[in-house]
C-alpha cells in the first residue's frame, strides 16, 4: 500500500499570502498519478488538480500542483478568504487500490 | 450536471449490517467512461477509499474492509450500493459516493462526490 505524509498539518496565513502544502508518498507514485481535493466544514471534498498538476474544471489558476515521484506539492499562490480549508492528497498510481494523506488545515492566522 | 445522492439509515447497531444507497442523476452509471466508489470520514479525521464498481460488475475494495464489504449496482434505477456487515463504533463516519474519472481502462480520482451521509453505530 502507498501511504501518503502531508505537511504540515497545519498552517496559519493571512488572506494574500501563498501556502505551499507538501505530499510525500512511501514509494514513487506511479506516472505522477496524485490528485489533491479541497474540503471545508460540513462539505464534501472537491477535486483541485489531477495528474499532479492538471487543474479540475473551474478550480482558479491561483491553484497549481507540481511533483513527480515521491513529493509532491499544491501551491495557492495568493490566499482567497474562502480558500481556508483542508486540503487532501491521493494516489491511483496503485489503481484500482487507492489511499488519501492525512490532510493539511489551512486556517486564517 | 451530474448529482450523486446517498440515502440510508442514519444510524445503526453494532454487529449489523450498513446499507447505503447512492443515487445518480444527469449521467449514467452504465456508462464506459467511468466507475463508481465510496469513501469515508469518520468524524474530525481524513478520507478512507472503501470500495469501486465498474458497470460490468468489476469490483474493487481496499483490503483492510474487504471481507465486511460489497460493493453493488442496480443499472435500471441508475443506483449503486454498499453494505458493510458486523460494524463498530469504529465504522461511524460520514458515507461519501463519488465518480471515478477512467483512464487507461481503471478508475483514477473522484470527481464529483454526494454530499455525504452521516452513518453512526451505536446501540
Amino acid at each position: 500500500e502507498i501511504v501518503l505524509t502531508q505537511s504540515p498539518g497545519t498552517l496559519s496565513l493571512s488572506p494574500g499570502e501563498r501556502a505551499t502544502l507538501s505530499c510525500r508518498a512511501s514509494q514513487s507514485v506511479t506516472s505522477n498519478y496524485l490528485a489533491w481535493y479541497q474540503q471545508k466544514p460540513g462539505q464534501a471534498p472537491r477535486l483541485l488538480i489531477y495528474g499532479a498538476s492538471s487543474r479540475a474544471t473551474d478550480i482558479p489558476d491561483r491553484f497549481s500542483g507540481s511533483g513527480s515521484g515521491t513529493d509532491f506539492t499544491l501551491t495557492i499562490s495568493r490566499l482567497e478568504p474562502e480558500d481556508f480549508a483542508v486540503y487532501y492528497c491521493q494516489q491511483y498510481g496503485d489503481s484500482p487500490r487507492f489511499t488519501f494523506g492525512p490532510g493539511t488545515k489551512v486556517d486564517i492566522q | 450536471q451530474l448529482q450523486l445522492q446517498e440515502s440510508g439509515p442514519g444510524l445503526v447497531k453494532p454487529s449489523e449490517t450498513l446499507s447505503l444507497t447512492c443515487t445518480v442523476s444527469g449521467g449514467s452509471i452504465s456508462s464506459s467512461s467511468y466507475y463508481w466508489g465510496w469513501v469515508r470520514q469518520p468524524p474530525g479525521k481524513g478520507l478512507e477509499w472503501i470500495a469501486t464498481i465498474y458497470y460490468t460488475g468489476s469490483t474493487y475494495y481496499n483490503p483492510s474492509l474487504k471481507s465486511r464489504v460489497t460493493i453493488s449496482a442496480d443499472t435500471s434505477k441508475n443506483q449503486f450500493s454498499l453494505r458493510l456487515y458486523s460494524v463498530t463504533a469504529a465504522d461511524t463516519a460520514v458515507y461519501y459516493c463519488a465518480r471515478h474519472e477512467v483512464h487507461l481502462w481503471l478508475p483514477v480520482w473522484f470527481d464529483p462526490w454526494g454530499q455525504g451521509t452521516l452513518v453512526t453505530v451505536s446501540s
